[in-house]
């Protein structure tokens, strides 16, 4: 059965701050592995989509990498804002429409 | 603004109640799907629909039906639920079984339900 772990499970950094958010998963045959953000009381932003023959993807400040072999990805969140603040989710997909998610790290970013 | 509509954003029924969950997507996609969210937990599988039919049920009790009418709608049918049932119901779409490979989850901004 496939399990997520995220660490940290909470973040509190300054404004400003480089940051690392860590995923491992124990089950390499997926066909991608996925980063939402999650506000309070809302549903899931999708952040990045990194397919199982990728090696990283980026957007803005965000940058996420994928080793398969090793079960473990990562967001890299650059000069961070209070905006950055919330739930970050990292979830796998193995190909039969059951994501798997793990508990989130939440991010508070401190101006 | 999410791409995919739930509605309503918040529901409060009694246990004798029977209730809909809507949630509308207009981006093609052919996979649409039910999570269920408990405060500070991930979300959890409940259904997939692919091309409006039930891919997947994950044993969920009969007091929820699912219900796929057209490819750019899903409802939820609520009855007799339970105060333990008390959750935030997302709604997500992404491309057909073909293209999961690259076809993130669009997620709505989901149903805020209290089960009294």
């Amino acid at each position: 059965k496939q399990e997520v772990t995220q660490i940290p499970a909470a973040l509190s950094v300054p404004e400003g701050e480089n940051l690392v958010l860590n995923c491992s998963f124990t089950d390499s045959a997926i066909y991608n592995l996925q980063w939402f953000r999650q506000d309070p009381g809302k549903g899931l932003t999708s952040l990045l989509l990194i397919q199982s023959s990728q090696r990283e993807q980026t957007s803005g400040r965000l940058n996420a990498s994928l080793d398969k072999s090793s079960g473990r990805s990562t967001l890299y969140i650059a000069a961070s804002q209070p905006g950055d603040s919330a739930t970050y989710l990292c979830a796998v997909m193995p190909g039969n429409y059951k994501l798997t998610f793990g508990k989130g790290t939440l991010l508070t970013v401190n101006p | 603004d999410t791409e995919v509509t739930q509605t309503p954003k918040h529901l409060v029924m009694g246990m004798t109640n029977k209730k809909s969950l809507k949630c509308e997507q207009h981006m093609g996609h052919r996979a649409m799907y039910w999570y269920k969210q408990k405060a500070k937990k991930p979300p959890e599988l409940m259904f997939v629909y692919s091309y409006e039919k039930l891919s997947i049920n994950e044993s969920v009790p009969s007091r929820f039906s699912p219900e796929c009418p057209n490819s750019s709608l899903l409802n939820l049918h609520l009855h007799a639920l339970q105060p333990e049932d008390s959750a935030l119901y997302l709604c997500a779409s992404s491309q057909d079984e073909v293209r999961q490979e690259d076809s993130p989850l669009h997620f709505g901004n989901g149903t805020r339900l209290t089960v009294t």
